[in-house]
């Protein structure tokens, strides 16, 4: 069955630190892989994706996801987070089957 | 300009009551998804439509029901609503990509916070 691990539950941080973030994947075939983030108080929205091509996928806001294939992992990453980062943070998973399955979360706090 | 609108944004109903969530999108996507969020739970996948006519369970199903007659509407209803559906509703909409048809990102709803109490 098709399914999305992000083994970080919460993640705290100090400004200008790095972040990665893990997501393992569970899926027999090709997949679009995406990550999205939500804002306190609102709905998610799409930091990146990654549907074919080169696995070093570049989105908004400076992050950054690199699509392991042997791994089956697309790890988000920044080199330099702000205190607006502060969010959670999805991990999702599409594949033939037309199921778009999503992680349980990161909860990232950004401390000044 | 609307992209995808969900209906109504806030209920809150007894136990036992019935309910349906609307869902309408104007770009017309093929894909159309309900989950709902929890606390610390991610969004779990409840139904799910490749097209008109055509629905499938996604990972959370039970309580719920719902139909696709046409390409824009997809409602969600509940039967029998019971204390554990005490949740945030979001519907979204996608279309084919990549090389497999897999669905694209997401447009979604502003969600819809239902209280069973």
């Amino acid at each position: 069955a098709q399914s999305v691990s992000q083994h970080n539950h919460h993640v705290i941080l100090s400004e200008a630190a790095s972040l990665e973030l893990g997501c393992n994947y569970s899926y027999g075939g090709t997949v679009n892989l995406f990550w999205y983030v939500q804002y306190p108080g609102q709905h998610l929205q799409l930091l990146l994706k990654y549907f074919s091509g080169d696995p070093l996928v570049k989105g908004i806001k400076g992050f950054e996801a690199e699509f392991i294939k042997s791994k089956f992992s697309f790890n988000l990453r920044k080199p330099s987070v702000q205190w607006s980062d502060t969010a959670e943070y999805f991990c999702a998973v599409g594949g033939a089957t037309n199921k778009l399955i999503f992680g349980t979360g990161t909860l990232l706090a950004v401390q000044p | 300009n609307a992209g995808v609108t969900q209906t109504p944004k806030f209920r809150i109903l007894k136990i036992g009551q019935s309910m349906t969530l609307q869902c309408a999108q104007d770009m017309n996507h093929n894909y159309m998804y309900w989950y709902r969020q929890d606390p610390g739970m991610g969004l779990k996948l409840i139904y799910y439509s490749v097209g008109a006519g055509i629905t499938d369970k996604g990972e959370v199903p039970n309580g719920y029901n719902v139909s696709r007659s046409t390409t824009e509407d997809f409602p969600l209803r509940l039967e029998l609503a019971a204390p554990s559906q005490t949740s945030v509703y979001f519907c979204a909409s996608s279309y084919p990509a990549g090389v497999t048809g897999a669905p694209g990102e997401l447009f979604f709803g502003e969600g819809s916070r239902l209280t069973v109490l």
